[in-house]
């Protein structure tokens, strides 16, 4: 079956340091790719999204890459803040409209102070 | 812009009794909403699609009998557990899609169930 999955489950970065959080995806047919960050006991809070006919974008302070050919996506956070401690799941949508998202499992980033 | 609200943010109950959960879009309306279900450290599991004006759709293995699931409007959709019982204690998440935007679910804060 289809799956998103992500390559680390923690991720630990030092205060200032750039971090990068990967996801890999199977579903060749997917166009929609969104990454959100969730704090505990909260709700996921989106971040960025891109489509398929994108390779890159930014946002402030994070890019998002997407590699079609290895079927690869990935989070890039500059100059890290405490604040940017939580879980960050990749999610994708196979379709443009009302279809549902496939979440990853997640991926727990620590700043280090 | 984009605020998904969800009403109460936690509730405690007994076990049998029915739970109601509110989710609202506060500046957007949404003709779409999707309903999550979270257990600790792991990821969101889709429960099921509200659509406005229409019957929910359940994903596989979810009880639409013990879920039941009304969108009423274009800005709230309600989710109701019925008889809950202890294992259906878990952090529920609404999303809502705007209908005048772009493809992006935007998330409710959570509401955490415990069922005693």
């Amino acid at each position: 079956g289809e799956s998103v999955g992500l390559h680390l489950p923690t991720l630990s970065v030092q205060e200032g340091d750039n971090s990068i959080i990967n996801c890999a995806y199977s579903n060749s047919a997917s166009d929609y790719f969104i990454w959100y960050k969730q704090e505990s006991g909260k709700g996921p809070q989106f971040i960025i999204d891109i489509r398929s006919n994108m390779d890159k974008r930014q946002g402030q302070r994070v890019t998002v890459l997407l590699n079609k050919t290895v079927k690869h996506l990935s989070l890039q956070i500059a100059a890290t803040q405490p604040g940017d401690s939580a879980v960050y799941f990749c999610a994708e949508n196979p379709n443009f409209g009302n279809e549902k998202l496939t979440f990853g499992t997640g991926t727990r980033l620590t700043i280090i102070p | 812009g984009a605020v998904v609200s969800q009403h109460p943010s936690w509730v405690i109950c007994k076990s049998g009794t029915s739970v109601k959960i509110e989710c609202r879009s506060l500046d957007f309306q949404a003709t779409t909403m999707f309903w999550y279900r979270q257990f600790p450290k792991q990821s969101l599991m889709l429960m099921a699609t509200s659509n406005e004006g229409s019957k929910a759709t359940y994903e596989q293995g979810v009880e639409k009998d013990k879920f039941l699931i009304n969108h009423a409007s274009l800005t709230l959709s309600t989710l109701t557990v019925t008889s809950a019982h202890p294992e259906d204690s878990s952090f529920y998440i609404c999303s809502a899609r705007d209908s005048a935007g772009p493809d992006t679910q935007y998330f409710g804060p959570g509401t955490r169930l415990t069922v005693l």
